[in-house]
């Protein structure tokens, strides 16, 4: 099936520092969303992207929408104990309903207090 | 409800043994879908029901794998014969519709999992 390569797969930062990852694709979409996923819940929505070369901001979390539409990104500035857990990209194609939706394998992120 | 509702959160069995895990979408929501998360893996779509249109079930596995959603509203995953690749956690989600702009209440809403094992 489809695939998005999220990467990094799992990442251990310093409490304060800025974090990056990203999601790639050989497929154009229309949509991009990142969620996360605190231990023992269903994963969020935190930013939904739905135009090319799109910047959203959610308090200190930034994502872009790739220009080529095949890819995404999500910054997280000045990271906190809270901000442990599993982000998870998803994408979606035009005019799909959102069962369509295709989900990176996610990455994990633990911070060190 | 205020949320997805789903049980049981965790359910070990037997090889072989069927299961059946349960959802209660929030209210009003006319589109449900269940997807697996194994270890270390994405989700992986299941089924979804959109209001009285026919299921999209062409992500279940294998015919041990339904799902059948009562009256619009709660919604059963049966695994049958299950196997031990069957362990993972079982998600739920509803949103108000399916199609049209991911934003407000129609953003999917995940319940917490049910988490099968099975031995």
């Amino acid at each position: 099936g489809q695939q998005l390569n999220q990467s990094p797969q799992s990442m251990f930062i310093q409490e304060g520092e800025d974090v990056s990852m990203n999601c790639t694709s050989s497929s154009i979409f229309n949509t991009w969303l990142w969620y996360k996923q605190d231990p023992g819940e269903g994963p969020v929505l935190l930013i939904a992207l739905y135009k090319a070369g799109e910047l959203t901001s959610n308090g200190r979390l930034t994502a872009q929408f790739g220009i080529t539409r095949k890819d995404s990104f999500l910054n997280i500035s000045a990271s906190i104990p809270s901000d442990v857990g599993i982000y998870f990209c998803a994408g979606l194609k035009g005019g799909g309903s959102q069962g369509n939706l295709i989900f990176g394998k996610g990455t994990k992120l633990s911070v060190k207090p | 409800g205020a949320g997805v509702s789903q049980s049981p959160s965790n359910k070990v069995t037997e090889k072989g043994k069927d299961v059946e895990l349960r959802c209660d979408p929030i209210s009003g929501h006319t589109a449900l879908y269940w997807y697996r998360q194994s270890l270390g893996q994405g989700l992986e779509f299941l089924i979804y029901f959109q209001g009285n249109s026919a299921p999209d079930k062409s992500g279940l596995p294998s015919d041990r794998f339904s799902a059948e959603r009562t009256g619009g509203s709660v919604s059963t995953l049966t695994i049958q014969r299950t196997q031990q690749e069957d362990s993972a956690v079982y998600l739920c989600a509803s949103s108000r519709r399916a199609t049209g702009a991911i934003s407000g209440a129609n953003v999917l809403t995940f319940g917490a999992g049910s988490r099968l094992t099975v031995l």
